[in-house]
């Protein structure tokens, strides 16, 4: 089974600039999270999708980032303009359950803002 | 406070020694997962529990509902085991996880 991927896997950008991370999560799995892990940090839910519906985002900041799952399989997180606090990992995880079940995350894109 | 804490936040360790860490948490769950991620960010999930023990290989996790509280044993440490290892719970009749800090493990040859 291959597991959840992302790309890029890095990417340096100087602030005000914009980006884009995406995301396959596993086959069939109907769930798609994205997450902000910020060095030293736990990760933090950005959004949640249920097939291509928008379950929770209550600490995504609207202002400037924005996410999609269009088809209800792949998905896009953006940022448009981007601070030097965007600096983190963000990870895309899935899982086969609407909640409460095991997810299986990505490995990752690392952003670093100049 | 954060609803979830673990402890410690770095530990070193001697190649095979024995190894706990620990979590504690302030609310109602219906499951916590412990979850291994190396340096370069990739996170696998190693178990997901909702009651006892679970072991696999030389990891045991267990889990005290009552006294809301898991912990990860790690038996015969070896460097590949270097990782940061962190604790997340679903809350009761929720469908998101919320997250521990990490504890940063360093097992040196």
């Amino acid at each position: 089974e291959a597991g959840v991927a992302q790309s890029p896997r890095y990417k340096i950008i100087e602030k005000r600039q914009s980006v884009a991370f995406w995301c396959n999560p596993i086959s069939g799995h109907a769930t798609l999270y994205w997450y902000q892990q910020i060095l030293g940090q736990g990760p933090k839910l950005l959004i949640q999708f249920q097939n291509n519906g928008v379950v929770d985002d209550s600490q995504l900041p609207k202002d400037r980032f924005s996410a999609e799952r269009l088809k209800g399989v792949d998905s896009t997180l953006k940022i448009q303009p981007a601070k030097l606090e965007d600096s983190a990992v963000y990870l895309c995880a899935s899982s086969s359950n609407h909640g409460g079940g095991t997810q299986h995350f990505g490995d990752g894109t690392r952003l670093s803002i100049l | 406070k954060n609803e979830v804490e673990q402890s410690p936040q770095n530990l070193t360790a001697q190649e095979g020694e024995f190894i706990t860490i620990n979590c504690s948490y302030s609310v109602g769950i219906s499951a916590l997962h412990w979850l291994q991620q190396h340096p370069g960010g990739g996170i696998v999930s190693l178990f997901m529990l909702s009651s006892g023990k679970k072991k696999h290989g030389r990891l045991i996790a267990t889990i005290n509902i009552q006294e809301k509280h898991s912990s990860l044993h790690i038996t015969a440490s070896h460097p590949r085991d270097s990782a940061v290892y962190i604790c997340a719970v679903y809350k009761a009749a929720g469908n998101k996880l919320t997250f521990g800090g990490g504890t940063r493990v360093l097992v040196k040859p």
